[in-house]
């Protein structure tokens, strides 16, 4: 079935680097995308979202971008912080109320 | 507000015992979901409900009910509890608004 998911389920990035984290979406017709973040021993944390309408979102060191063409968003923390230590999921609006969400990227921040 | 809050934090239980996960919020929410985490996987939707006395199944409802006699609580049952259910469990809101979902601290559950 279609399905939201990640690139890669772990990233190290340096300590005020940028961090990019990818997410494919093969439902062309899904008009709703949210990244959460995850801390370890915590419920999933809203992050940023973004409607098909758009191609960019930024919030405060945080920018959504979708590319609807190759079906494709990513997530850009700047100047990463070691509170930025945590997963980070991607979900599409599945209709029907309902959210379909991907496995994760783990990111780790070096010191 | 308090938001989304679960009650018990963590549980072990033994195989065939049945338990009950609380879940309240207290943000007047029309829609609360109810998800499972397995180790290193995203969530998957085990109910959902889109206002009191409305509940209806998600992707992995076997082996769970749930009620919803009002707006605040979502509780889930668990009644024959079986060892493939070991996960930790995150209730979910959101108000008709949005289609964003803030959710509960989780409840981490071993069955064993």
């Amino acid at each position: 079935g279609e399905s939201v998911g990640l690139h890669l389920p772990t990233l190290s990035v340096q300590e005020g680097d940028n961090s990019i984290i990818n997410c494919a979406y093969s439902n062309s017709a899904s008009d709703y995308f949210i990244w959460y973040k995850q801390e370890s021993g915590k419920g999933p944390q809203f992050i940023i979202d973004i409607r098909s309408n758009m191609d960019k979102r930024q919030g405060q060191r945080v920018t959504v971008l979708l590319n609807k063409t190759v079906k494709h968003l990513s997530l850009q923390i700047a100047a990463t912080q070691p509170g930025d230590s945590a997963v980070y999921f991607c979900a599409e609006n599945k209709g029907d109320y309902k959210l379909s969400f991907g496995a994760g990227t783990t990111v780790t921040v070096r010191a | 507000n308090a938001g989304v809050t679960q009650t018990p934090k963590f549980r072990i239980l033994k195989i065939g015992q049945s338990m009950t996960l609380q879940c309240t919020q207290d943000m007047n929410h029309n829609y609360m979901y109810w998800y499972r985490q397995d180790p290193g996987m995203g969530l998957k939707l085990i109910y959902y409900s889109v206002g009191a006395g409305i509940t209806d199944k998600g992707e992995v409802p076997n082996g769970y009910n749930v009620s919803r006699s009002t707006t605040e609580d979502f509780p889930l049952r668990l009644e024959l509890a079986a060892p493939s259910q070991t996960s930790v469990y995150f209730c979910a809101s959101r108000p008709v608004s949005t289609d964003t979902q803030y959710f509960g601290p989780g409840t981490r559950l071993t069955v064993l």
